[in-house]
C-alpha cells in the first residue's frame, strides 16, 4: 500500500477484555515499530522488529502486552486483560532499513478506550 | 539514546517564518536529527532529517549548529495548516527503532 495502515482506527474494550491491533507496514520495509501515545503526550516506544525478529521489547509496559510479526510483514500488538490505563493511541511505524539515516513513516494509529 | 529539549509552545503569524528550536546536547556522532509533526488525531508526519549539514526540502529547512548540540526547523511561510505539535528526535544506527519523542512544541499559526 501507499502508507502504513492500522486497523481498527478505534477500539472500545471492556476492562479485562483482550484486544488485537493490526499494522500493515509499507511494502518492503524491514523495520517496524510500535509506540503508545497517551493524551497530550508524545509517542513512547514499545517494541521494534527487524523482519520477523523482535529485537527490542523494552518499552512494553507489562507482560500483558505482546507483539508479533511472524512473516516479517504484518504485525499485531495484543493486549491481554485490558485495564483503564491501557487507554491510548497505539502507533505503528515502518522504515526501509534499520539505519539512522532512514526515515520512519507512521500510520494513523488505533485509539483504544478501555471502559 | 540522546534526549531532546523543545519549548512547549510557540506562536507564529500566518505568512511569516516559523523557527522551532531543539536542544540535543548529548547527541553522538552517528545520530541524525529528525523532525516530525503531528496534527490532531493523525499519526506523526515525517518532515526532514540531517546529520551535520543544513538540509532543505519542499516542506522545511533544518539548520544544525556546528557542534551539533542544537538545531532549528524553519517553516519559511507558515500557513494555518502548519498548526501542529512538532517533535525533534535523534536516531542512530543502533537505536533507530527506539526514538524518544518527548512532548514536542505546539506551534499555533495565527491569521
Amino acid at each position: 500500500g501507499a502508507g502504513v495502515s492500522q486497523s481498527p482506527r478505534y477500539k472500545v474494550a471492556k476492562r479485562g477484555q483482550d484486544v488485537a491491533l493490526r499494522c500493515d507496514p509499507i511494502s518492503g520495509h524491514v523495520s517496524l515499530f510500535w509506540y503508545q501515545q497517551a493524551l497530550g503526550q508524545g509517542p513512547e516506544f514499545l517494541t521494534y522488529f527487524q523482519n520477523e525478529a523482535q529485537l527490542d521489547k523494552s518499552g512494553l509496559p507489562s507482560d500483558r502486552f505482546f507483539a508479533e510479526r511472524p512473516e516479517g510483514s504484518v504485525s499485531t500488538l495484543k493486549i491481554q486483560r485490558t485495564q483503564q490505563e491501557d487507554s491510548a493511541v497505539y502507533l505503528c511505524a515502518s522504515s526501509l532499513q534499520q539505519r539512522g539515516d532512514t526515515e520512519a513513516f507512521f500510520g494513523q494509529g488505533t485509539r483504544l478506550t478501555v471502559v | 539514546d540522546a534526549k531532546t529539549t523543545q519549548p512547549p509552545s510557540m506562536d507564529c503569524a500566518e505568512g511569516r517564518a516559523a523557527n522551532l528550536p531543539c536542544n540535543h546536547s548529548t547527541i553522538s556522532g552517528n545520530e541524525y536529527v529528525y523532525w516530525y509533526r503531528q496534527i490532531h488525531s493523525q499519526g506523526p508526519q515525517y518532515i526532514i532529517h540531517g546529520l551535520k549539514n543544513n538540509e532543505t526540502n519542499e516542506m522545511a529547512s533544518l539548520i544544525i549548529t556546528e557542534d551539533r548540540k542544537s538545531s532549528t526547523l524553519i517553516l519559511p511561510h507558515a500557513t494555518l495548516r502548519d498548526t501542529a505539535v512538532y517533535y525533534c528526535i535523534v536516531r542512530g544506527n543502533t537505536n533507530a527503532g527506539k526514538s524518544t519523542f518527548g512532548d514536542g512544541t505546539t506551534l499555533t499559526v495565527k491569521p
